[in-house]
């Protein structure tokens, strides 16, 4: 089994719908959760990020985490063409030990 | 907010040459920076990680001859590709943690095309 999971396949919503993205993991010891959205040949970019379990918002960008479940989500809100790009799950341990596992990524597009 | 820059964008170069990708943290020291390789639609696969003042701790696979990791200073790590070969060609992406955050930001992407 895979650190983290997430189904990589294609999503296509039309402008203004919710996006509703989810990854589940398997190592109990992560605690930092990040989402991160890579726009085509461009390097990733942080859009959220949680500690512990519980609910993050950033305008349009929610971040859940149910470490009970062992389960995290990203939903976008009004969605716009400009969302359309790849979103990637990331989780770590523990402070101190800075590297991440991904998750595959999801493709997202967003159609006006 | 933090940022990281990585340099060049693009390369394309003949085989059997050696190229060099800067990757420097702005505004934050980073003691660690991490070095990935990405495949057309695949996600991050990390192949090293450069550590400040000591040797870069590769991957099981990577080729530390190949992939030369230099950490120069807090702001500062380079890749070098040596003796580069079609195979090479890839998308490279550097990344730093944050000081006293365990969240990594990345830099742009380097485009590696070998001839």
């Amino acid at each position: 089994q895979k650190e983290v999971e997430q189904d990589p396949g294609p999503l296509s919503v039309p402008e203004g719908a919710i996006v509703s993205l989810n990854c589940t993991y398997s190592n109990s010891a992560f605690q930092y959760f990040m989402w991160y959205r890579q726009y085509s040949r461009k390097g990733p970019e942080l859009l959220m990020y949680t500690y512990s379990s519980g609910n993050k918002e950033d305008g349009r960008f929610t971040a859940q985490v149910d470490k009970s479940s062992k389960y995290i989500s990203l939903f976008i809100r009004d969605s716009q063409p400009s969302d359309s790009a790849t979103y990637l799950c990331a989780m770590s341990a523990y402070y101190g030990n800075n590297r991440l596992a991904f998750g595959k990524g999801n493709q997202v597009v967003v159609i006006p | 907010g933090a940022v990281v820059s990585q340099h060049p964008s693009r390369v394309i170069c003949k085989s059997g040459t050696s190229v060099k990708i800067e990757c420097r943290s702005l505004d934050f020291q980073a003691t660690t920076m991490f070095w990935y390789r990405q495949f057309p639609k695949q996600s991050l696969m990390l192949m090293a990680t450069s550590n400040e003042g000591s040797k870069a701790t590769y991957e099981q696979g990577v080729e530390k001859d190949k992939f030369l990791i230099n950490h120069a200073s807090l702001t500062l790590s380079t890749l070098t590709v040596t003796s580069a070969h079609p195979e090479d060609s890839s998308f490279y992406i550097c990344s730093a943690p944050l000081t006293g955050k365990n969240i990594q930001y990345f830099g742009a992407g380097t485009r590696l095309s070998v001839l």
